[in-house]
């Protein structure tokens, strides 16, 4: 039972490239999330997915895309990617997006943007 | 506007020590509050999670309490231990319909020997 697995755990582009960051989880939970965490800031969420089939904008969906490929699987897309998407990107996923429910994260990924 | 503030930015403990974290939010309407632990290069842990109407919540070492009425948290540590050493993260839910989540920035936790 691995929990919520991220790929890549680095990378660097350049200004421009295009990239997509991967996650998935066997938890067989309904909703999944993507954030990013800057320094001396608090997570901020991107893109979620409250079920398979939906997708919504989070706080800072600018520059992204995201795609729920099953149950299991909910990528993110950088097209164009710029310096200011430097951060770690986190993934996470839960039973169900409200209530008390806990969310599950991923290890992150790393991205810098040059 | 919806905040969540945490206090100190940063604390150096000496082992076996108990100490105090500190959350304030300005949420509403509010949903439920959490606190998370993130070991360096890790993602967030779940450590308690408190709705309205529950004043504590304990796991092992670690007891959360909430004050609704003045929109106030703190996560208790009691005989810190060197894997303490993280930073803590609260966590406030509103209750509203798009998934809308505030975090803190942390508290960043040194604990030493």
């Amino acid at each position: 039972n691995a929990g919520v697995t991220q790929t890549p755990k680095f990378q660097v582009l350049k200004t421009g490239q295009s990239m997509t960051l991967q996650c998935a989880q066997d938890m067989n939970h309904n909703s999944m999330y993507w954030y990013r965490q800057d320094p001396g800031m608090g997570l901020r969420l991107i893109y979620y997915s409250a079920s398979e089939g939906t997708t919504d904008k989070g706080e800072v969906p600018n520059g992204y895309n995201v795609s729920r490929l099953n149950k299991r699987e909910f990528s993110l897309r950088l097209e164009s990617a710029a310096p200011s998407q430097t951060s770690v990107y986190f993934c996470a996923s839960s039973e169900v997006g409200q209530g008390p429910y806990e969310q599950y994260f991923g290890p992150g990924t790393r991205l810098t943007v040059t | 506007k919806n905040q969540v503030e945490q206090s100190p930015q940063s604390l150096i403990i000496l082992e076996g020590k108990n100490c105090t974290l500190q959350c304030n939010y300005t949420v509403s309407p509010f949903s439920n509050l959490r606190w998370y632990k993130q070991d360096t290069g890790r993602g967030p842990v779940s450590l308690t999670i408190m709705t309205f109407s529950e004043n504590t919540k304990s796991n092992g070492r670690y007891t959360a309490t909430l004050d609704a009425d003045t929109k106030q948290s703190s996560l208790h540590i009691t005989a810190s231990q060197l894997s303490d050493s993280a930073s803590y993260i609260c966590v406030v839910r509103l209750n509203t319909g798009g998934f809308k989540t505030i975090f803190g920035a942390g508290t960043r936790l040194f604990v030493k020997a």
